[in-house]
């Protein structure tokens, strides 16, 4: 069984800092691993996903994602974060035999002025 | 725009009733899902749905029932057998990469 654990429930920050939100996952088996972002009483939008070839994902809006199979992380960084980046961000894993989402418990980020 | 619809985005319940949570795809895929979400737990799958007339139980579906008469919709009642039924209810389909939402319904008990 695959499981996802967000070390931090909430981070908060400055704007313009670099910004980093931690995944670790467990699996037995090759995974694909997502990070999703939610907005106050909204849906959650997919931000960027791992599913083959290069380690480092990146995003429109400048996150970036690096996975890391001996640490069995995948990491949410971002080096200058805004206002607008204020959320709560969700990590994710599911594997090549099923579609099922394992979701960790979220990470708020709130950046302030 | 293609989209996932949900319905309606507030819904009270009394005690003992039954309520019908609606969602809505016009993305022509073929799975979806219904996930709960309680404060500080992340999301936690109720039941999905991989095909038309076919759907399969997830990691909390007691107290919940679903159908799949159509490609486009899966609709999730709430049964009177769910005893904490107050939750944000989010509906997903899937593409052949990720899943993506829709803007949830939050259920309250009056």
């Amino acid at each position: 069984a695959q499981s996802v654990t967000q070390l931090d429930s909430q981070v908060p920050v400055f704007e313009e800092a670099p910004v980093e939100l931690r995944c670790n996952y467990s699996s037995s088996v090759s995974v694909y691993l997502f990070w999703y972002v939610q907005y106050p009483n909204q849906g959650l939008q997919l931000l960027l996903k791992y599913l083959s070839g290069s380690t480092l994902v990146e995003s429109i809006n400048g996150f970036e994602a690096e996975f890391n199979k001996s640490q069995t992380s995948f990491h949410l960084r971002k080096p200058s974060v805004h206002i607008s980046d204020t959320a709560e961000y969700f990590c994710a894993v599911s594997t090549y035999n099923t579609d099922k989402l394992i979701f960790g418990t979220g990470t708020r980020l709130q950046v302030f002025p | 725009d293609g989209g996932i619809t949900q319905s309606p985005k507030y819904l009270f319940r009394k005690e003992g009733q039954n309520v019908t949570l609606s969602c809505e795809q016009n993305l022509n895929h073929d799975a979806m899902y219904w996930y709960r979400q309680d404060p500080g737990q992340g999301l936690r799958l109720i039941y999905y749905s991989q095909i038309v007339n076919d759907f399969q139980k997830g990691d909390i579906a007691e107290g919940y029932s679903v159908s799949r008469e159509k490609k486009e919709s899966f609709p999730l009642t709430v049964t009177s057998a769910q005893k904490n039924p107050t939750a944000f209810y989010l509906c997903a389909s899937r593409t052949e990469s990720a899943q993506h939402f829709g803007d949830g319904t939050r259920l309250s008990i009056l």
